[in-house]
């Protein structure tokens, strides 16, 4: 009940399309959906965040789309580019809880 | 804003020894603090969360005696590992919640190696 499941564990795209990561979630008392962006060796960085009163928030490239009945959020990047290259994960959180993590998505964006 | 340091940045040590790092908000108070460990290629594993003033919860399975947390303000928190073994070799990163609910804002993270 406390997981997130997160997919795909690997993705290829090209520069300029589009990248797209998806999460699944159980705990329907979660409120707090997150995005992280981490390169390698250093700590991720919180990209984007939805709550679950909205179906869609964008910021930038990157959009976060919600699907409450589903349970699934997904995370877009428009007009992917080579420094898009990292690891991203999704993650999920009650209140001021702990948050959840996905098992990360490792992103490769080819020029 | 919501910047969170931790240091060292890496370090090496011996078996047997005592390690400490120490996270930083700089420019929030962080209520809470979270304490993770990261293989690589895996995701993000919780050891602990502390409160300022509190004793850190740990989460199941993690030796709270052989990683010690303190959180003695709002902008410090340090976790030690002692007697440190090959084992603990990792990469250790806080991070820092103020009063934004679930936000969490996380450190460059720390590489430990232990020889």
């Amino acid at each position: 009940q406390q997981q997130v499941k997160q997919s795909p564990q690997s993705l290829i795209v090209q520069k300029g399309g589009i990248s797209i990561i998806n999460c699944a979630y159980e705990n329907t008392a979660f409120d707090y959906f997150p995005w992280y962006q981490q390169f390698p060796g250093k700590g991720p960085a919180l990209l984007i965040a939805i709550r679950p009163d909205v179906s869609e928030k964008k910021e930038g490239r990157f959009t976060i789309s919600f699907n409450k009945s589903a349970k699934q959020f997904s995370l877009h990047i428009m007009d992917s580019q080579p420094g898009d290259s990292a690891t991203y994960f999704c993650a999920a959180s009650m209140g001021a809880q702990k948050l959840v993590f996905g098992q990360g998505t490792r992103l490769t964006i080819n020029p | 804003g919501a910047v969170v340091s931790q240091h060292p940045s890496w370090v090496i040590c011996k078996s047997g020894t005592s390690v400490k790092i120490e996270c930083r908000s700089l420019d929030f108070q962080a209520t809470t603090m979270f304490w993770y460990r990261q293989f690589p290629k895996q995701s993000l594993m919780l050891m602990a969360t502390s409160n300022e003033g509190s004793k850190a919860t740990y989460e199941q399975g993690v030796e709270k005696d052989k990683f010690l947390i303190n959180h003695a303000s709002l902008t410090l928190s340090t976790l030690t590992v002692t007697s440190a073994h090959p084992e603990d070799s990792s990469f250790y990163i806080c991070s820092a919640s103020g009063t934004g609910i679930g936000e969490q804002y996380f450190g460059p993270g720390t590489r430990l190696t232990v020889t």
